[in-house]
């Protein structure tokens, strides 16, 4: 089974600070996908990494796929309130040819002003 | 972008009816589509993975004959959860690959179903 680890779940910070969401895996993924929904709503894709070591900027977002394609991270730079949501890492397995994407269990970010 | 939509993105049926969900890719053509539950301040559950000309690919412990799946065409995929039951309400999402790359997938805005 390919699982993701996603971590932490629940986070609850003021406007301003820092954070980061990470994502683990003992599998390797073929591709990582990052996620934010709001509630009530689906999820919308923030960004897509292929390759290990990849690093993509997103204004105050930071993606990193890990060198062995296994894990991934979010990092948030002085978080707004608008930042607050369900953040969701998605992945698909190298072998897989169907482009079925694993979930992560979420974070659910709240910020608060 | 790629655009998905969803019809209705509410619904609220008595127990022992059948409801139908709709999800259409509308400016993408989609050979495959997905369909996921999600429980509050939970992640997303795949159901099953919709073909189009094919019979859906179920997720193990999802079953077949309570959630009909239809892919009629590449725009066009239904859901229909067949003698629903207060336990079958929850959030519904479909999503559809765009493009040539396999591992992009776009959701549609959910369908939030309540059976009473």
């Amino acid at each position: 089974t390919q699982l993701l680890e996603q971590s932490p779940q629940f986070l609850s910070i003021q406007e301003g600070e820092n954070l980061t969401v990470y994502c683990n895996s003992s599998s390797v993924f073929s591709s990582l996908q990052w996620y934010r929904q709001e509630p009530g709503e689906g999820p919308v894709l923030l960004v897509t990494v292929v390759t290990g070591g990849e690093v993509k900027k997103l204004k105050r977002l930071t993606f990193q796929f890990g060198d062995a394609r296994k894990d991934s991270s979010l990092h948030i730079t002085a978080a707004q309130p608008g930042d607050t949501g369900l953040y969701l890492c998605a992945g698909t397995h190298g072998s897989s040819n169907t482009g079925k994407l694993i979930f992560g269990q979420g974070t659910t970010l709240q910020v608060k002003p | 972008g790629a655009v998905v939509s969803q019809h209705p993105s509410w619904v609220i049926c008595k127990s022992g009816t059948s409801v139908k969900i709709e999800c259409r890719s509308l400016d993408f053509q989609a050979t495959t589509m997905f369909w996921y539950r999600q429980f509050p301040k939970q992640s997303l559950m795949l159901m099953a993975t919709s073909n189009e000309g094919s019979k859906a690919t179920y997720e193990q412990g999802v079953e077949k004959d309570k959630f009909l799946i239809n892919h009629a065409s590449l725009t066009l995929s239904t859901l229909t959860v067949t003698s629903a039951h207060p336990e079958d309400s929850s959030f519904y999402i479909c999503s559809a690959e765009a493009g040539s790359k396999t591992y992009e997938q776009y959701f549609g805005p959910g369908t939030r179903l309540t059976v009473t």
